[in-house]
């Protein structure tokens, strides 16, 4: 699996869009970009995957850039309860295997 | 409908004993994944079960070992416990064989004393 590239942490302030990067420079043409995101001692939580195209669902926006080197993840309007860590992975679809980078500290402040 | 189970939530054990932890998917789902999480290393991949059959492994020790049973509820198993073995253990379970998203439960807090 392509490893990934985040910032360690990121401040964003209530209300306002949180966009969180993440370099995948080495990734395949069939490995998709999956973002999870953990509160403190919580299980992980799905949030979002994406192929090449870009995906809205109810909580998130992923873009994609076109030669796939890169994502932001969009957190349109974020709240207190978005601080987490955030972890972007690159997989193949086959196979339930995940391999967590270090993630990025999202603190969302009032 | 109900989550990822897993039993029990906190564990205290002596170096040199074994522990079972359980892992109850999401009903109707046949993969299982088994996570370690450290302060030190973060959240590393045990193994992965699907239908039985144990189909991806991560690089830990033979002491690390589980199973999957018909009704997809999963077991892993540590013997010869070390203090380098507490950790959150956690579960995750997929509907698929090509997997969507990955569900987790709250984990196993095991402490090594």
């Amino acid at each position: 699996d392509a490893k990934t590239t985040q910032p360690p942490s990121m401040d964003c302030a209530e209300g306002r869009a949180a966009n969180l990067p993440c370099n995948h420079s080495t990734i395949s043409g069939n490995e998709y970009v999956y973002w999870y995101r953990q509160i403190h001692s919580q299980g992980p939580q799905y949030i979002i995957h994406g192929l090449k195209n870009n995906e809205t669902n109810e909580m998130a926006s992923l873009i994609i850039t076109e030669d796939r080197k890169s994502s932001t993840l969009i957190l349109p309007h974020a709240t207190l309860r978005d601080t987490a860590v955030y972890y972007c992975i690159v997989r193949v679809q086959y196979g339930n295997k995940l391999v967590f980078g270090a993630g990025t500290i999202l603190r969302v402040k009032s | 409908k109900a989550g990822v189970t897993q039993t029990p939530r906190y564990l205290i054990k002596t170096r040199g004993q074994q522990v079972t932890l359980s892992c109850s998917p999401i009903s109707g789902h046949r993969s299982v994944s088994w996570y370690q999480q450290t302060p030190g290393q973060g959240l590393q991949f045990l193994f992965e079960y699907f239908s039985e059959t144990q189909r991806n492994k991560g690089n830990f020790p033979g002491r690390f070992s589980g199973r999957q049973f018909s009704n997809s509820r999963s077991e892993m198993n540590v013997s010869t416990l070390e203090l380098g073995d507490s950790a959150l253990y956690l579960c995750a379970s997929s509907s698929l064989d090509f997997g969507t998203e990955a569900f987790f439960g709250q984990g196993t807090r095991l402490t090594v004393v």
